[in-house]
């Protein structure tokens, strides 16, 4: 049964910080993984989705990688803003089915 | 244009209670799902529909029952509401394991 784990689960940075979210998961025969954002009270926006055959995807200032042979992925974002306050959640998509299969996310906070 | 819209965006009803929210989605994608986001925010897997086909049935009480019309509709039924069933529902599309794109939630509260 896949499993997908965040750390840290929340986070607290001062704005223009560089930062890294990390996302891992237990069974790495993955179809894509994808990163979403979540704002309080409402749905999920889509930031990137990496096929199990690329290592990056990058927009604007995020980029995600992924090592799927060690279960492994991680957000980067560069320059963070107050906006960029929110949920961000990692969700791994399996080959022999369609479902994705979340983390617990990662809260973050960028203070002005 | 709204991709994945969800209605009600708010219920509130009592125990023993019979809901429907419904789901459309402009997309033109082949698979849509429902998800549960429970009060850690956890998000878990309900159901899976492809071409109005179940195909992902977690193991969720009986008492929901997922419907789809057509590709571009899958309504989720309720019957006999608890209060653990108080929660965010979120309705997704993709293209088949595709980039999947959440609507907006449905907050449930059973009162």
């Amino acid at each position: 049964k896949q499993e997908v784990t965040q750390i840290p689960a929340a986070l607290s940075v001062p704005e223009g910080e560089n930062l890294v979210l990390n996302c891992s998961f237990t069974d790495s025969a993955i179809y894509n993984l994808q990163w979403f954002r979540q704002d309080p009270g409402k749905g999920l926006t889509s930031l990137l989705l990496i096929q199990s055959s690329q290592r990056e995807q990058t927009s604007g200032r995020l980029n995600a990688s992924l090592d799927k042979s060690s279960g492994r992925s991680t957000l980067y974002i560069a320059a963070s803003q107050p906006g960029d306050s929110a949920t961000y959640l990692c969700a791994v998509s399996e080959t022999s089915g369609s479902r994705l299969t979340f983390g617990e996310g990662t809260q973050l906070t960028v203070n002005p | 244009d709204t991709a994945v819209s969800q209605t009600p965006k708010y219920l509130v009803t009592q125990m023993g209670n019979d809901k429907s929210i419904k789901c459309e989605q402009n997309l033109g994608h082949d698979t849509m799902y429902w998800y549960k986001q429970d009060s850690k925010k956890f998000l878990k897997i309900m159901f899976s529909y492809n071409n109005k086909e179940l195909i992902i049935n977690e193991t969720v009480p009986n008492r929901f029952s997922p419907k789809s019309p057509d590709k571009a509709h899958l309504n989720l039924h309720i019957n006999s509401l608890e209060l653990g069933d108080s929660a965010v529902y979120f309705c997704a599309s993709s293209r088949d394991r595709g980039e999947a794109f959440f609507g907006q939630g449905t907050r449930l509260t059973v009162v």
